[in-house]
C-alpha cells in the first residue's frame, strides 16, 4: 500500500489567492482527518470525516477553511482567501481502527 | 474538550543513558494514547500505543506506562541511541466516547549525544 498521499507537497502563494490541498486515504480506510501544524499552536485538529461525512469541524479556524471529501478516496481542504498566518504544514492521518497513519505533509506559505 | 500537557519540552542525553517523556491528560473518558516520532521535515510515525485496559507496555527499548487514576502516561526510552533524535508526541482520543481525533501534546524534542 502506498500509503496516506498528499498534493501539492509545497505550496507558494500570494495573499489573496486560492489554495487547495488534497488527500487519498490509505484504502479500505473510513476515518480522514485533516491536522496543522506549526510552531506556535502545534499538531492541531482542523476536521475528521467518517465515512465521507464530516464528524467534527470545530478546529476550522474561519469561513475562509472549508474540506470537502466527495468520496472514499479523495478528500479537499480548501482556503480561500489565503493569509499569511494560514503558513504551516497541512497533515491528512486516516485509520480503520485507531491508530492513525499520517501523509507527508503540504508545506502552506502564504507572502 | 480534551487537554494533554507534556513535559519536558526538551531533553538532552547522552548515547547509552535512558529518557523518559511524560504527559498528562484532563478528560477521563480518554481510552487510547498513542505516541509518535517526528524527524525535521518528515510525517509524524506511531512508535508505540496503549489502552485504557493496560497499564504498561513493551517494545525492545520503548515502554510506555499509564496510570489511570492520576490520568498521566509516560514515554521510557532506553539505550537511547543518536538515531532516537526527534521531536516526541503523546496524543489522547476516546473511541468509545466518539472523540476519534487525537488531542496531542507540544511535543518533547530529545538530543542524543553522542
Amino acid at each position: 500500500d502506498a500509503g496516506v498521499i498528499q498534493s501539492p507537497r509545497h505550496e507558494v502563494t500570494e495573499m489573496g489567492q486560492e489554495v487547495t490541498l488534497r488527500c487519498k486515504p490509505i484504502s479500505g480506510h473510513d476515518y480522514l482527518f485533516w491536522y496543522r501544524q506549526t510552531m506556535m499552536r502545534g499538531l492541531e485538529l482542523l476536521i475528521y470525516f467518517n465515512n465521507n461525512v464530516p464528524i467534527d469541524d470545530s478546529g476550522m479556524p474561519e469561513d475562509r477553511f472549508s474540506a470537502k471529501m466527495p468520496n472514499a478516496s479523495f478528500s479537499t481542504l480548501k482556503i480561500q482567501p489565503s493569509e499569511p498566518r494560514d503558513s504551516a504544514v497541512y497533515f491528512c492521518a486516516s485509520t480503520h481502527g485507531e491508530t492513525q497513519y499520517f501523509g507527508p505533509g503540504t508545506r502552506l506559505t502564504v507572502l | 474538550g480534551e487537554n494533554v500537557e507534556q513535559h519536558p519540552s526538551t531533553l538532552s542525553v547522552q548515547e547509552g543513558d535512558s529518557a523518559v517523556i511524560k504527559c498528562t491528560y484532563s478528560d477521563s473518558a480518554s481510552n487510547y494514547f498513542p505516541w509518535y516520532k517526528q524527524e525535521l521535515g518528515k510525517r509524524p510515525q506511531l512508535i508505540i500505543d496503549i489502552r485504557s485496559n493496560v497499564g504498561e507496555k513493551k517494545d525492545q527499548r520503548i515502554a510506555v506506562t499509564l496510570n489511570k487514576t492520576a490520568k498521566h502516561f509516560s514515554l521510557h526510552i532506553t539505550e537511547t541511541q543518536p538515531e532516537d533524535s526527534a521531536v516526541y508526541f503523546c496524543a489522547a482520543s476516546g473511541r468509545d466516547t466518539g472523540r476519534r481525533a487525537l488531542t496531542f501534546g507540544s511535543g518533547t524534542r530529545l538530543q542524543v549525544q553522542p
